[in-house]
């Protein structure tokens, strides 16, 4: 099944303590991005990359990291969360010349 | 800023009546649109797509308009179903200029369709 898949789905951590947000796709695409979904401002972009190890900044990429080593996967990195990063976050992939991109189910985060 | 406004928080219609959910934008550069529908607990799932140089795109329930002049799109829903009750965004991109594949997501309509 053709899928975008991310783990944890909840995770509740203290500030400070370095936490790694997978995701993992099978389509062979070669777009993958993060995005963050918080109340009343939709979903905005983190991180994107076009291609295995080639990475960009998004709209809110202060406190995250990321990386490409495979296509396959594109994990989310941060380094020494805080409580603003507390969100919802979806992982989303799809084919360079698409527009259309398929989502992850999503990871609460939670940072006390 | 907010390029991609979605200005109805929610929205309330009874099965089989039509369900219209409005976003407007302000970049000009932007050439492509779509319609992203959301359940709880899951990610978002494309709906329908419309690009800058259509005014009209179908399938099967759903209708999206474009008013190019009016930086304006909706979306129709004709009948309404329950199955339809969802958090539904809309969002744009600009690949025109070098931006790559970014999607700018409107705040979402919450869509409640009553049995």
């Amino acid at each position: 099944e053709a899928q975008v898949t991310q783990n944890p789905r909840y995770l509740i951590t203290v500030t400070g303590k370095k936490l790694t947000v997978t995701c993992s796709q099978n389509m062979n695409h070669e777009y993958m991005s993060w995005y963050r979904q918080d109340p009343g401002l939709g979903l905005r972009q983190i991180y994107y990359s076009m291609n295995v190890e080639v990475t960009d900044k998004g709209d809110v990429p202060e406190g995250y990291k990321v990386s490409r080593k495979e296509k396959r996967n594109f994990p989310l990195i941060l380094e020494s969360p805080s409580p603003n990063q507390t969100s919802l976050y979806f992982c989303a992939s799809s084919l360079l010349e698409s527009y259309e991109q398929y989502f992850g189910p999503g990871t609460r985060l939670t940072v006390t | 800023d907010q390029q991609v406004k979605q200005n109805s928080p929610s929205l309330s219609v009874q099965e089989g009546r039509i369900s219209i959910l409005n976003c407007d934008y302000t970049n000009s550069m932007f050439d492509y649109f779509l319609w992203y529908k959301k359940y709880p607990a899951e990610g978002p799932t494309f709906l329908i797509s419309i690009s800058s140089i259509k005014d009209k795109n179908e399938d099967g329930r759903f209708t999206v308009f474009l008013n190019k002049s009016a930086k304006h799109l909706s979306l129709h829903i004709v009948p309404s179903q329950p199955g339809d009750s969802a958090v539904y965004f809309c969002a744009a991109s600009e690949r025109g200029s070098g931006n790559t594949g970014k999607l700018i997501f409107g705040q979402g309509t919450t869509l409640q369709v009553k049995p």
